[in-house]
């Protein structure tokens, strides 16, 4: 079945700090890939989004390219800020249509901590 | 704006308890989703809905059942609570249009069960 691992956390940096958050997956077909934020007592939110090889999502300072190649949809960020601090989940989502009903599967979730 | 509405934000029950979790999203969308958020686990399908009546299970149904009366109303049931069942609950909707399966997330239910 399909399956998405992000890497270990909890992460923590410094403010204005690059961040790297890397997730990996594996599926039949050509999923929808997603990145997913988690502020802290709130629901998700959809960060950014890819549907296709190559696509770059984009959003907030964010970003993730959708590589095929690798299986891969890494998020990065080039100054995080104190804001950032969150939970975050990279997810994949079969498509809608047939029987599939668009479900998610999701990472483990990955926090990350922004000190001043 | 849109919304997808949960009943409780925190919810204390005790064991063997039957305990109803409500939903509700305004967005007229077909698929409801409940999911069960622990640490280090992420989010776990336990049910969905694609239509009015309509349920699949997901990937932990045991211990639960979902009912949907209205298009709008999705609810999880625990008909008898066990601590093991204590957890963050989530609740989402989607629209099955185009390719892109956006899901939208209500606040979530920090369930404890005694």
């Amino acid at each position: 079945g399909d399956s998405v691992t992000q890497m270990e956390g909890p992460v923590t940096l410094s403010e204005e700090a690059f961040l790297t958050i890397n997730c990996t997956y594996t599926a039949t077909g050509y999923p929808s890939l997603f990145w997913y934020v988690q502020y802290p007592g709130e629901g998700l939110q959809l960060l950014l989004k890819a549907t296709k090889a190559d696509d770059k999502g984009s959003n907030k300072g964010f970003e993730a390219t959708y590589r095929k190649e690798t299986t891969s949809f890494h998020l990065e960020k080039g100054s995080v800020q104190v804001s950032d601090s969150a939970v975050y989940f990279c997810a994949l989502s079969d498509h809608a249509g047939g029987t599939s009903y668009g479900k998610l599967t999701f990472g483990q979730g990955t926090i990350l901590t922004v000190h001043p | 704006d849109v919304k997808v509405t949960q009943s409780s934000r925190y919810l204390v029950k005790r064991t063997g308890e039957k305990v109803f979790l409500e939903c509700v999203q305004d967005m007229d969308h077909e698929n409801m989703f409940w999911y069960r958020q622990d640490p280090g686990l992420g989010l776990r399908l336990i049910y969905f809905s694609y239509d009015v009546k309509m349920k699949e299970k997901g990937d932990i149904p045991e211990g639960y059942s979902v009912s949907r009366e209205k298009k709008e109303r999705f609810s999880l049931i625990l008909e008898s609570a066990s601590t093991n069942q204590t957890s963050m609950y989530l609740c989402a909707s989607s629209s099955p249009s185009g390719r892109i399966n956006e899901q939208f997330f209500g606040p979530g239910t920090r369930l404890t069960v005694l």
